[in-house]
């Protein structure tokens, strides 16, 4: 199982920018439950988004998740200088295994 | 208060053990589905091993025979233990709570991380 995103992006300060998670074996549907984690270096990670679509507690509503065709979607609106960080999506593959993605280094400039 | 707090990391040489720790407060170990993450030099973050349901353990095939993990449900304390250890076993190793109900829909992510506790495997 490999579980695929876009190694870079860029986004203006203030512009709109959607990163995507992707299942080589086929479509990212609700049912593997995608979440979404954003991760500055040296830091642990901070949960995002669960289910796909929901904001985890005290995430600012700029950051939002959905389904997007065949993959797993995180946009963000509005982004800010201190968005910039490593994003990673995990789906889960049932029987307590989760699978991350390569991840996304966001650029904002 | 921190939920979850790694130690146990160390400077080790190839072939040699360690064991780390993950100390948790607010929940306890033995109701939750338990995992240790780690992030190597330059990738991303790589799923290692679980322990939940009671003893249910799985772990990565990249570390499959060589890690394991256990608790102490007494002290509320989630152990890794790292045998026959590699070079490319270095890296900063995360415990986390991952979160699983089939309650409504069901919901899987990790909610709780730590702080991570860095290995450095080398001679």
């Amino acid at each position: 199982t490999v579980v695929t995103q876009e190694p870079s992006l860029s986004v203006s300060p203030g512009g709109t920018v959607t990163l995507t998670c992707a299942l080589n074996s086929g479509s990212v549907s609700p049912d593997f439950y995608p979440s979404w984690y954003q991760q500055t270096p040296g830091q642990s990670p901070r949960t995002l988004i669960y289910n796909a679509n929901n904001r985890f507690s005290g995430v600012p509503d700029r950051f939002s998740g959905s389904i997007l065709g065949d993959k797993a979607a995180l946009t963000i609106t509005g982004a800010q200088a201190d968005d910039q960080s490593d994003y990673y999506c995990v789906l889960y593959m049932g029987g307590g295994i989760p699978v991350f993605g390569g991840g996304t280094r966001l650029t904002v400039l | 208060e921190v939920p979850l707090v790694e130690s146990g990391g160390d400077l080790i040489q190839p072939g040699g053990s360690l064991r780390l720790s993950c100390s948790v407060s607010g929940f306890s170990v033995s109701s939750n589905y338990m995992t240790w993450v780690r992030q190597t030099p330059g990738k991303g973050l790589e799923w290692v091993s679980v322990l939940y349901s009671g003893e249910t353990i799985l772990t990565a095939d990249s570390v499959k025979g060589r890690f394991t993990v256990s608790r102490d449900s007494s002290k509320n304390i989630l152990y890794l233990h790292m045998n026959s250890l590699r070079n490319e076993d270095t890296g900063i190793y995360f415990c986390a709570r991952f979160f699983a109900t089939t309650w409504g829909q069901g919901e899987y992510y990790f909610d709780y991380w730590g702080q991570g506790t860095q290995v450095t495997v080398s001679s």
